[in-house]
């Protein structure tokens, strides 16, 4: 069945330092791609998503981009800030339309920004 | 903006007792969700619905059921509440075609059994 595997956390960073969290997946076919985004006590919000090979979702500085040959999805950011403190899910789906409904997670990345 | 939302955000009940938790969606969305979300175990789906009177199973629907009699509202039963369901439980909806793909969540409800 479909999977995604993120890199385990805690990952802590100094305020504007680089940030990258990765994401590999296994699925059939060409699912869709996310990052959600989770801000302590609330629920999950779409960050960014894509949906076909070499599409590169981005959002308030967040950047993504579907790379079908290495079955990746990284998040990165070139300056984080305190405000960027939460947890990131990676999470796959099928293509648009395509009758199944479900996402499958990974377990999650908690990022903990320093000022 | 889709909204969606839950009717608590933090609950505590007994050992035993019956718990509805509640979800609307204001963007005519035809597929809810309901998941939880345990430390170390990420989010698990326990049941979906892809339209009014509709439901579907997810990983783990032990112990719950669902109630969908509106097209805006997807409920969530615990029949009888135990310690070992105590979590956060979120929903979420999205539509049809070509926006099957994407999920928007609620808040989220805390739930903890005694």
């Amino acid at each position: 069945g479909d999977s995604v595997t993120q890199m385990e956390g805690p990952v802590t960073l100094s305020e504007e330092a680089f940030l990258t969290i990765n994401c590999t997946y296994t699925a059939t076919g060409y699912p869709s791609l996310f990052w959600y985004v989770q801000y302590p006590g609330e629920g999950l919000q779409l960050l960014l998503k894509a949906t076909k090979a070499d599409d590169k979702g981005s959002n308030k500085g967040f950047e993504a981009t579907y790379r079908k040959e290495t079955t990746s999805f990284h998040l990165e950011k070139g300056s984080v800030q305190v405000s960027d403190s939460a947890v990131y899910f990676c999470a796959l789906s099928d293509p648009p339309g395509a009758g199944s409904y479900q996402l499958t997670f990974g377990k999650g990345t908690k990022l903990s920004v320093i000022p | 903006d889709v909204k969606v939302t839950q009717s608590s955000r933090y609950l505590v009940k007994r050992t035993g007792e019956k718990v509805f938790l509640e979800c609307v969606q204001d963007m005519d969305h035809e597929n809810m969700f309901w998941y939880r979300q345990d430390p170390g175990l990420g989010l698990r789906l326990i049941y979906f619905s892809y339209d009014v009177k509709m439901k579907e199973k997810g990983d783990i629907p032990e112990g719950y059921s669902v109630s969908r009699e509106k097209k805006e509202r997807f409920s969530l039963i615990l029949e009888s509440a135990s310690t070992n369901q105590t979590s956060m439980y979120l929903c979420a909806s999205s539509g049809v075609g070509l926006a099957t793909d994407t999920q928007y969540f609620g808040p989220g409800t805390r739930l903890t059994v005694l």
